[in-house]
């Protein structure tokens, strides 16, 4: 199995809301990874887990907040989102040990369309 | 910041090569080059990756320049389903911190396959 299963695949939520978008990988894979990625644009990086601890939290505002419950699972929690939080999100995984060298691909789940009204 | 720069577009007709460019020109000894692609509105999916030999697998070749700073990506046959953004990516080959298998993308470029 080497897919990353991401639920669900389109999102409409009220600015009031509270909703959570998952991500879920059975590779045995111990970094996993939120991107945003709005129209026309590359995807940028949200947030890091390694090991279930998040490691890289790359200045995003406090209404995303993610969560890593066990190693398979990835969950990125929604809370007064603005319309211009309104992207594709997408998760990936790959594999994080020393004993593992960083030469390995990460595969991505095919992302959440959110759309914030 | 990424550390590659590609051309924006290239189209490419069907059923021949398509040679996709980049460069990277700061890459450090011990970086890989990286190939995504992302298909419209689904996720990147690998290519290819390499160190500075030539690589190749069933999707494409990688040719790496002996002095490192570029690279070609070759579809060898492309087909309407290429069509896509494709991303040229340097990351780190061990590891040095938490930010060391996190994927930066570039702008990438849009390879348009013409019937």
């Amino acid at each position: 199995d080497t897919e990353v299963t991401q639920t669900p695949k389109h999102l409409v939520m009220g600015m009031t809301n509270k909703k959570s978008l998952k991500c879920e990988q059975h590779m045995g894979h111990r970094a996993m990874y939120w991107y945003k990625q709005k129209a026309k644009k590359p995807p940028e990086l949200m947030f890091v887990y390694s090991y279930e601890k998040l490691s890289i939290n790359e200045s995003v505002p406090s209404r995303f907040s993610p969560e890593c419950p066990n190693s398979s699972l990835l969950n990125l929690h929604l809370h007064a989102l603005q319309p211009e939080d309104s992207a594709l999100y997408l998760c990936a995984s790959s594999p994080r040990s020393i004993q593992v060298p960083a030469n390995t691909e990460a595969f991505f789940g095919q992302g959440t369309r959110l759309t914030v009204v | 910041d990424a550390k590659t720069t590609q051309p924006p577009s290239m189209d490419c007709a069907e059923g021949r090569a398509a040679n996709l460019p980049c460069n990277h020109s700061t890459i450090s000894g011990n970086e890989y080059v990286y190939w995504y692609r992302q298909i419209h509105s689904q996720g990147p999916q690998y290519i290819i990756h390499g160190l500075k030999n030539n690589e190749t697998n069933e999707m494409a070749s990688l040719i790496i320049t002996e002095d490192r700073k570029s690279s070609t990506l070759i579809l060898p046959h492309a087909t309407l389903r290429d069509t896509a953004v494709y991303y040229c990516i340097v990351r780190p080959g061990v590891w040095s911190g938490a930010g060391s298998y996190q994927l930066t993308f570039g702008k990438g470029t849009k390879l348009s396959v013409i019937p």
